[in-house]
């Protein structure tokens, strides 16, 4: 099955820089990768996804590249605020099946 | 649009009971629920596949006469923890497969067995 491999753990910015934050997947086959904010006690809350077809995909302060060869994919978030503080999780997805990454607690000082 | 109910939001029950945990898909028909469990500060870990009218694929390591899971309907499928114990208090959360657009999840539910 599909497995999932995310960094790092934690991640410490300051207000205003960028965060980077890593994942690699083993199944070819996967095609979605989606990336998902999740705060505690709460659902995961998709922020953004890209799709096999696609190498780069942004969304104002949030982009997601993707390397299929390589089979990794990165999320980039800039000018960082402090609401951004959360865990996000990376994913991917075969058909009709999703794993999550190991999460990424993000920290983001004023 | 793109809505999955789930409940209850929080449950306490006592060693050895048994506690329900109901998604509905409200607004699109989900032919495919999958069932996650998360411990705190962990990932969410698949715990079963469930598709509509036939039974669920559970993940290696989770015993499915423990985790029960129906899908007897395109929008609803239901986690029943049978005979719960304290090791099984967890933030259980359902996600409903929209086929290319992607997956919704519901709210989660946090058990709490003592």
């Amino acid at each position: 099955g599909e497995n999932v491999e995310q960094h790092p753990s934690t991640l410490s910015v300051q207000e205003g820089d960028s965060a980077v934050i890593k994942c690699t997947y083993s199944d070819s086959a996967s095609n979605y990768f989606p990336w998902y904010k999740q705060e505690l006690g709460k659902r995961p809350q998709l922020i953004i996804d890209i799709r096999s077809n696609v190498g780069e995909k942004k969304d104002q302060r949030i982009a997601v590249t993707l390397n299929k060869t390589a089979k990794h994919f990165s999320l980039h978030i800039t000018e960082t605020q402090p609401e951004d503080s959360a865990v996000y999780f990376c994913a991917a997805s075969p058909a009709n099946d999703m794993r999550f990454g190991a999460g990424t607690r993000l920290t983001v000082k004023p | 649009g793109a809505v999955v109910s789930q409940h209850p939001s929080w449950v306490i029950c006592k060693s050895g009971t048994s506690v329900k945990i109901e998604c509905r898909s409200l607004d699109f028909q989900a032919t495919t629920m999958f069932w996650y469990r998360q411990f705190p500060k962990q990932s969410l870990m698949l715990m079963a596949t469930s598709n509509e009218g036939s039974k669920a694929t559970y993940e290696q390591g989770v015993e499915k006469d423990k985790f029960l899971i129906n899908h007897a309907s395109l929008t609803l499928s239901t986690l029943t923890v049978t005979s719960a114990h304290p090791e099984d208090s967890s933030f259980y959360i359902c996600s409903a497969s929209r086929g290319y657009y992607g997956y919704t999840f519901g709210s989660g539910t946090r058990l709490t067995v003592v």
